[in-house]
């Protein structure tokens, strides 16, 4: 348990439907994060959030759509997804202040799946 | 553009040692993290470095060159257990972390 909870982990979508994931983190952090992780790939920073406000968008699709509504929570809206966007969603949160030790704790996951 | 380079898969055997290396080319450095992730499960933190020299924490050590870019996690007396994906990421001059594929790491009985 690393303090960062993702449901549901495990989705099957068809590319028609709407579906959003959900994270939360009971650590007490100041910014959410929203990666993508494919097979053999780096992980991809998808958006982050500090103080609930989006200081990160890197170039993602508008069909993903992030929405924090507080510190502790997180979500990701998908909407008429595309195979290639199987993958594994990480969560993670961390407290972030000015030192480069910040750590981000990660959540388990969601393994998304789109027909 | 910025790149971090680690084996895509090694093997070792029960009781052993193994290294894992990560080499980096980014713009500016604010520390080095090593994570381990098992299969279907979160990536945890293992370790960071920001100055050079080997930082010990039981069975794991990691170790940083920053004149090289490069660091290392050392793994001994390598657990069952221990089978899992290793990943390697640094903090740039503007914070962001910059990952590694990871490196799967197979223990042999």
């Amino acid at each position: 348990e690393t303090g960062v909870t993702q449901t549901p982990r495990h989705l099957v979508m068809g590319m028609t439907n709407k579906k959003s994931l959900k994270c939360e983190q009971h650590l007490g952090h100041n910014a959410m994060y929203w990666y993508k992780q494919s097979a053999k790939k780096p992980l991809e920073l998808m958006f982050v959030y500090n103080f609930k406000e989006q200081t990160e968008n890197n170039s993602v699709p508008s069909r993903f759509s992030p929405e924090c509504p507080n510190s502790s929570h997180l979500f990701l809206h998908l909407h008429t997804l595309q195979p290639e966007d199987s993958a594994l969603y990480l969560c993670a949160s961390s407290q972030e202040g000015t030192s480069g030790a910040d750590t981000q704790y990660f959540g388990p996951g969601t393994r998304l799946t789109v027909l | 553009g910025q790149n971090i380079d680690q084996p895509t898969e090694m093997t070792a055997t029960e009781g052993a040692i193994v290294q894992i290396n990560c080499t980096y080319q980014t713009s500016g450095f604010n520390g080095l993290f090593w994570y381990q992730q098992h299969a279907g499960e979160a990536p945890t933190f293992l370790s960071y470095n920001v100055l050079d020299g080997l930082e010990e924490k039981g069975r794991f050590s990691s170790f940083l060159s920053r004149s090289k870019g490069y660091s290392y996690l050392l793994l001994k007396e390598l657990q069952m257990k221990d089978s899992a994906s290793y990943l390697c990421a640094v903090r740039d001059s503007n914070y962001q972390l910059i990952w590694g594929a990871g490196t799967k790491l197979i223990i042999k009985p």
